[in-house]
This record gives structure tokens, C-alpha cells and sequence, in this order.
């Protein structure tokens, strides 16, 4: 069974609006989480990282990671066209080296 | 932007027929991942190398895959006798232990 689990499955968001995407692991042996981010047709590409309790910002995404629940979100504010895209959700054990378990993903839609 | 060079980019197989796939990971990048994406977007390990050395690999790969990352050539994933459920992306990336992990933009096989 997936050890990584994403919600929602699909979100659809104006534009200009805010995406919050979840994201738990029940593989307690993992410690970094990745946010990659997928166009149709094309290589996942990383967004952000996580390793630290708390909350990171970059530009417009936003991620919070709580350790003691292996749950983190993604937020994107101020939502365009542009970042209509699968989000995957990936969990690690120790650095970018360890294998990555993916989650199934969440399919954003931003709507002009 | 990714410099993970994956080839062939399509390839069509009959069942039972060898698919052989090449993947050069970006220079000075160790360690290398293979995985399998499905048509329902899920992410499967199947091997990461570090240098000419197999690290970890699942069971499918063991049994029905060949892989080798060879010094100063491509590395490579063979499936020896493709199924139909073989059918998706299979996605090569290269990292340090500095950076993260950096996808090619896959090799996408069909088994008809």
C-alpha cells in the first residue's frame, strides 16, 4: 500500500486564489519531504524541501511540515494558469540520496 | 533545468520482447534512481546505483530487469521479456549528496 498519502486527489482553484495540498507519511523511519511538481508530459520538478519542524517559504508557495504527524502541506497563493500541474508529494529517509516514495499526487487546476 | 538525458524519448515493444532504455545523469552526480511511473501517476522504485554500484532495487527488478550504470558510458534498464503491464514512464535522476535529485524526461514504453 502507498506509504505516502496525498489529498486531495484533484483541486480546483480560481485564479488568484490559494491551493492547499496535503500530504502524510506512515513510514515513520522517514525524515525529508519534496514537493515536485509535474506538467503533463513532461519530468517532475522540485519545488521545495522540508526536513525542519515549521514552515518554509518561497515566492508565492509556502510549505509546513510536522514531524511528529510526518504531514506536510503546500500552499500556493496568488494561484495561476501556469501552475496547473500534478503536485507529487515524496518522503525520504535521510538526505536527497535515499529512495523516494512517492505519493499518487494531487491534479491542480487553476481556472483563469 | 535537468541536464538527465533519458533516450529513446517513445519505444514500442511486443509482449515477451527485450526494451532496452539508456539514461546519461547529469555530470559529477553519483548516484542514479530508476522509477516507474503508471498511467495512474503512481511512482515505483525499481534501482538507484551509486558510481557502478547496485545500493537498492525491488524484487520485479531483480527477477525480470537488468540495470547497469557503467564507468564512462550511459546507464542502462533492460526489461528482458516485456508484459503489458510494463506499459509506462520510466523516469531516470541524478543527485549528490548536496542537491536533490534531478529527473530525465523519461523514456515512455508501450507494450502492445
Amino acid at each position: 500500500q502507498q506509504k505516502v498519502q496525498q489529498s486531495p486527489e484533484s483541486l480546483i482553484v480560481p485564479e488568484g486564489g490559494m491551493a492547499s495540498l496535503n500530504c502524510t507519511s506512515s513510514d515513520r523511519n522517514v525524515d525529508y519531504f519534496w514537493w515536485y511538481r509535474q506538467h503533463s508530459g513532461k519530468s517532475p520538478k522540485m519545488l521545495m524541501s522540508i526536513f525542519s519542524n515549521g514552515e518554509k517559504e518561497e515566492g508565492r508557495f509556502t510549505v509546513h511540515l510536522n514531524k511528529a504527524s510526518l504531514h506536510t502541506s503546500l500552499h500556493i497563493r496568488d494561484s495561476q494558469p501556469s501552475d496547473s500541474a500534478l503536485y507529487l508529494c515524496a518522503a525520504s529517509k535521510g538526505s536527497a540520496l535515499g529512495r523516494l516514495h512517492f505519493g499518487a499526487g494531487t491534479q491542480l487546476i487553476v481556472i483563469p | 533545468n535537468s541536464k538527465v538525458i533519458q533516450t529513446p524519448r517513445y519505444l514500442v515493444k511486443g509482449q515477451g520482447q527485450k526494451a532496452k532504455m539508456r539514461c546519461i545523469p547529469e555530470k559529477g552526480h553519483p548516484v542514479v534512481f530508476w522509477y516507474q511511473q503508471n498511467k495512474n501517476n503512481e511512482f515505483k522504485f525499481l534501482i538507484n546505483f551509486q558510481n557502478q554500484e547496485v545500493l537498492q532495487q525491488i524484487d520485479m527488478t531483480e527477477k525480470r530487469f537488468s540495470a547497469e550504470c557503467p564507468s564512462n558510458s550511459p546507464c542502462s534498464l533492460e526489461i528482458q521479456s516485456s508484459e503489458a503491464g510494463d506499459s509506462a514512464l520510466y523516469l531516470c535522476a541524478s543527485g549528490t549528496a548536496n542537491t536533490e535529485v534531478f529527473f530525465g524526461k523519461g523514456t515512455r514504453l508501450t507494450v502492445v
